[in-house]
């Protein structure tokens, strides 16, 4: 498996309160991801990240943002958390050795906006 | 733009049936396509890909052909298996890209 770890694992949170998932990875990859999977929408991409403080947005960028201090971490924020950004969060990375090369996940975050 | 679309889930099997979970995409260049699967509690795995037209993917028993004239990646099993229970999302990567676009999954249980 591919050296990836997400945390927390699960979080219970307030509407408006902030609210930070971390990614990092021990494989030294380029890209990195955040996703968001929901019932019957497959995963989307929130942000994405091509190299050390390099980013962009995704198709569902509105309310989150990202930062890449390291090659290693990838933080995923949300400034004032709202219900519909319930959902269960997946990090990816990918290298860029070679064209189109698979993405490789992590286990999620449920993350719960009450 | 691009978009990949999925046979509607759940689908249900008895065990040793044969699999066909259909995947049809769109897409303004030449993509790559991929089959991942995903465990309940578990991220998600490449199970297989294919980068050109006519390629064929495989991998434990699955796979799946790269059909540009029907724009089409049809992921196939011939005998499932009760731990071949998961959830399967079509993929697509444009070239030079480097973002997936995923469909929306299909649920897949197999009974002994």
């Amino acid at each position: 498996d591919a050296g990836i770890t997400q945390s927390p694992r699960h979080k219970v949170t307030e509407t408006g309160t902030p609210v930070t998932l971390r990614c990092h990875q021990t494989e030294n990859h380029r890209y990195m991801y955040w996703y968001r999977q929901d019932p019957g929408h497959g995963l989307r991409l929130i942000h994405y990240s091509y190299g050390v403080k390099d980013t962009d947005k995704g198709e569902v960028s509105d309310g989150y943002s990202v930062s890449r201090s390291k090659t290693e971490d990838f933080l995923l924020t949300l400034e004032s958390a709202t219900s519909s950004q319930t959902s269960v969060y997946f990090c990816a990375i990918s290298d860029d050795k070679a064209r189109n090369q698979p993405q490789h996940f992590g286990d999620g975050t449920r993350l719960s906006i009450l | 733009g691009d978009s990949v679309t999925q046979m509607e889930g759940p689908v249900t099997l008895s065990e040793e049936a044969f699999l066909t979970i259909n995947c049809t995409y769109t897409a303004t260049g030449y993509p790559s396509l991929f089959w991942y699967v995903q465990y309940p509690g578990e991220g998600l795995q490449l199970l297989l890909k294919a980068t050109k037209a006519d390629d064929k993917g495989s991998n434990k028993g699955f796979e799946a052909t790269y059909r540009k004239e029907t724009t089409s990646f049809h992921l196939e099993k011939g005998s499932v298996q009760v731990s071949d229970s998961a959830v399967y999302f079509c993929a697509l990567s444009v070239q030079g890209a480097q973002k997936l676009v995923f469909g929306q999954g299909t649920r897949l249980t197999i009974n002994p």
